[in-house]
């Protein structure tokens, strides 16, 4: 079974500090990872993938993600927070089309001047 | 900007009422899907389809419907809206190659009273 699980509900930086958000899947097979980001009253957008090539996997708007399958994570960073990146942030697992995607519950991400 | 257009973006109506929300998409993606968002939670796909007159239930059980009679428009429809039905709709669609990114619509927020 899949499963998916982003381990800070709400995140707060500083504008101009790095961004860490945090997430560990469960799956049975070789998984496809996604980071999602949701800014307020509009729907999701795709941040990145991962889809078995390169570990490290970059983004739009300067994010990055690293697979670690020994460690089951898919950690999302940024070098220097923005005040536009204050959004929600889903990270999301599948492995099989996009039918079978298994959506976290989502990381608030506050970004204080 | 988004290709996918979901009407209306608000709506709050009685128990009992029919409804039906619109979902259209300009990019010609075969695939479409429905999921439901409760404040604070992970997404949960509803329906989902993958070209005209093919629909499929997701893994959340709801009492809605949908057709697919165009490859562009995807309607939800609640006979009956209860105050259960309360929550965010969000429609979207992707490419027929697997992992193709999906893109969502803004929403719609419904509040049955």
């Amino acid at each position: 079974a899949q499963s998916v699980t982003q381990l800070d509900s709400h995140v707060s930086v500083s504008e101009g500090t790095p961004v860490l958000l945090r997430c560990n899947y469960s799956s049975s097979y070789s998984p496809s990872l996604f980071w999602y980001v949701q800014h307020p009253n509009k729907g999701l957008q795709l941040l990145l993938k991962y889809t078995s090539a390169a570990t490290l996997v970059k983004g739009i708007n300067g994010f990055e993600a690293e697979f670690k399958k020994s460690e089951t994570s898919f950690h999302l960073t940024k070098p220097s927070a923005h005040m536009s990146d204050a959004a929600e942030y889903f990270c999301v697992v599948s492995t099989g089309g996009y039918n079978k995607l298994i959506f976290g519950a989502g990381t608030r991400l506050a970004v204080h001047p | 900007e988004a290709d996918i257009y979901q009407t209306p973006r608000y709506l709050v109506i009685g128990t009992g009422k029919k409804i039906t929300l619109e979902c259209s998409q300009t990019m010609g993606h075969d695939k479409m899907y429905w999921y439901q968002q409760d404040p604070g939670m992970e997404l949960h796909l509803i329906h989902y389809s993958y070209g005209v007159n093919s629909t499929e239930k997701g893994d959340l059980s709801s009492e809605s419907t949908v057709s697919r009679i165009r490859t562009e428009h995807f309607p939800l429809t609640l006979e009956s809206a209860r105050p259960s039905h309360t929550s965010q709709y969000l429609c979207a669609s992707s490419e027929r190659t697997e992992y193709s990114p999906l893109h969502f619509g803004n929403g719609t927020r419904l509040t049955v009273t």
